[in-house]
């Protein structure tokens, strides 16, 4: 299986911050990688496939990058709905694990 | 608009079962793959299993695997997983996720997700 490793696991920011979440794959999973935003109480949000396509109706402040094993979500420039937790998945092979999540909380 | 809803999650005792149920509508369900993700309360999400469109493969977690099923009615729009003998580990709320198409291509991700059902196992 595929694991996922994420860092930091947990973040404190401002509004404004350009901030940085990195995912890494256990073994090559080309860019099939997504990132997902999650709030309190709500499901996942689709926000970024095949590692660095946004998904439409996404706010253009979030980019993400990387192939093969290495991965980055960035938020450019953090606005106060963007406190959230937020996960990678690889779906190169199942099963389809998640990372174990980064929560980004207001500094 | 694009909707899935859960149905079916509850209390229940070690050991006993549940159907849980996914109703689709907005889109074309049958051109679709479909997934079950869970999370633990407090925890992160973990993928589940997952059901090409026509329902011919099947793809599970090592954790269920032998426990779950998941499976489909493309002519009612809907999606089931099938738990039993289940575990306090499995307590969760249980989400179903379509594929993520761009065009006509599978990009692996999760683009619509329902809002979930709890299944809670205590004695």
């Amino acid at each position: 299986d595929i694991q996922m490793t994420q860092s930091p696991s947990s973040l404190s920011a401002s509004v404004g911050d350009r901030v940085t979440i990195t995912c890494r794959a256990s073994q090559n999973i080309d860019n099939y990688l997504s990132w997902y935003q999650q709030k309190p109480g709500r499901a996942p949000k689709l926000l970024i496939f095949a590692a660095s396509n946004l998904q439409s109706g996404v706010p253009s402040r979030f980019s993400g990058s990387g192939s093969g094993t290495d991965f980055t979500l960035t938020i450019s420039s953090l606005q106060p709905e963007d406190f959230a937790s937020y996960y990678c998945q690889q779906s190169y092979s199942t099963p389809n694990n998640f990372g174990q999540g980064t929560r980004l909380e207001i500094k | 608009q694009v909707q899935l809803v859960e149905s079916g999650g509850g209390l229940v005792k070690p050991g006993e079962s549940l159907r849980l149920s996914c109703a689709a509508s907005g889109f074309s369900f049958s051109y679709y793959s479909m997934n079950w993700i869970r999370q633990a309360p407090g925890k992160g999400l973990e993928w589940v299993a997952h059901i090409t469109a026509s329902g011919y493969d099947r793809y599970y977690a090592d954790s269920v695997k032998g426990r779950f099923t998941i499976s489909r009615d493309n002519a009612k729009n809907s999606l089931f997983l099938q738990v039993n003998t289940l575990r306090a580990d499995d307590t969760a709320v249980y989400y179903c996720a379509r594929d993520h198409l761009e065009g006509d291509v599978v990009t692996g991700a999760l683009d619509c997700w329902g809002q979930g059902t709890l299944v809670a196992v205590s004695s």
